[in-house]
C-alpha cells in the first residue's frame, strides 16, 4: 500500500535559519512519482517540484532543494535562508502510474521576522 | 494561461439537500482530480477522471457522492442528502498526461459547510 508520512507537524524558525521538511514515503512499486505543494494562508496548493523514481539526483532552485534517497524511501525539502513568505504548510505526495495522489498530512512551517 | 477554476467558492447547505460543484479545468488537460481537504482527515482523493476511460471512483467515501466530466472538460462534483461530515474545502486538479505521471495544478477550492 502507499503511504507518505511528515512526521513533523509544525516547524517554527526565525528568518534566515535553513529549515529541512522531512518526508518519507512507502511503496511497492518501481515506478513512482513524488511531488512537494505548498499551500499558504491564501489556500491554493501550489506545484514545486516532481521527482520520478528512477532519477536520484538532487535539485536546487534558488532558496530551495531537495534530497531524494531510495535507500531510505525519502524526499526531504530544505529551505536555505527561510524569509516570512515562506510560511506556509507544505505536502509531500506520492503517485504510481495511472493513480491519484497520496498526500502526507502537511508540515505547517511558521518562519518569523 | 488560465489556471484551475471552481465554482462556488463558498457554499453553506442545509443537512439533507444536493450541491453540485464545479471545475474548469486547464484547457487540453486530459486528467482531472477531485480531493477533498478537512481538519481530520487531510487532503483525500475522491475520484479521477483520464481521458475517456472509465474514472477511477475508489476515493468516493459513499454513494451519495457522484462526479462527471462533460465533453473532457468541466467536472461537477454531486453530493446528495449532504451530511454535516461532508464539510470540508473540495479541490480539484487537472494535469496533462497520464494521470499520476505528471504534477496535478489545483484550483482554489469550494468551502461546503454543512449546517
Amino acid at each position: 500500500a502507499q503511504k507518505v508520512t511528515q512526521a513533523q507537524t509544525e516547524i517554527s524558525v526565525v528568518e534566515k535559519e535553513d529549515v529541512t521538511l522531512d518526508c518519507v514515503y512507502e511503496t511497492r512499486d518501481t515506478t513512482y512519482y513524488l511531488f512537494w505543494y505548498k499551500q499558504p494562508p491564501s489556500g491554493e496548493l501550489v506545484f514545486l517540484i516532481r521527482r520520478n523514481s528512477f532519477d536520484e539526483q538532487n535539485e536546487i532552485s534558488g532558496r530551495y532543494s531537495w534530497n531524494f534517497q531510495k535507500s531510505t524511501s525519502s524526499f526531504n525539502f530544505t529551505i536555505t535562508a527561510s524569509q516570512v513568505v515562506d510560511s506556509a504548510v507544505y505536502f509531500c505526495a506520492l503517485s504510481e502510474v495511472i493513480s491519484k495522489l497520496i498526500f502526507g498530512q502537511g508540515t505547517t512551517l511558521q518562519v518569523k521576522p | 494561461g488560465a489556471g484551475v477554476s471552481q465554482s462556488p467558492s463558498n457554499k453553506v447547505t442545509e443537512k439533507g439537500k444536493d450541491v453540485e460543484l464545479r471545475c474548469d479545468p486547464i484547457s487540453g488537460h486530459t486528467a482531472l482530480y477531485w480531493y477533498r481537504q478537512s481538519l481530520g482527515q487531510g487532503l483525500e482523493f475522491l475520484i479521477y477522471f483520464q481521458g475517456n476511460s472509465a474514472p477511477d471512483k475508489s476515493g468516493l467515501p459513499s454513494d451519495r457522492f457522484s462526479a462527471e466530466r462533460t465533453g473532457g472538460s468541466v467536472s461537477t462534483l454531486t453530493i446528495q442528502r449532504t451530511q454535516q461530515e461532508d464539510s470540508a474545502v473540495y479541490l480539484c486538479a487537472s494535469s496533462d498526461g497520464l494521470a499520476g505521471s505528471y504534477e496535478q495544478y489545483f484550483g482554489p477550492g469550494t468551502r461546503l459547510t454543512v449546517t
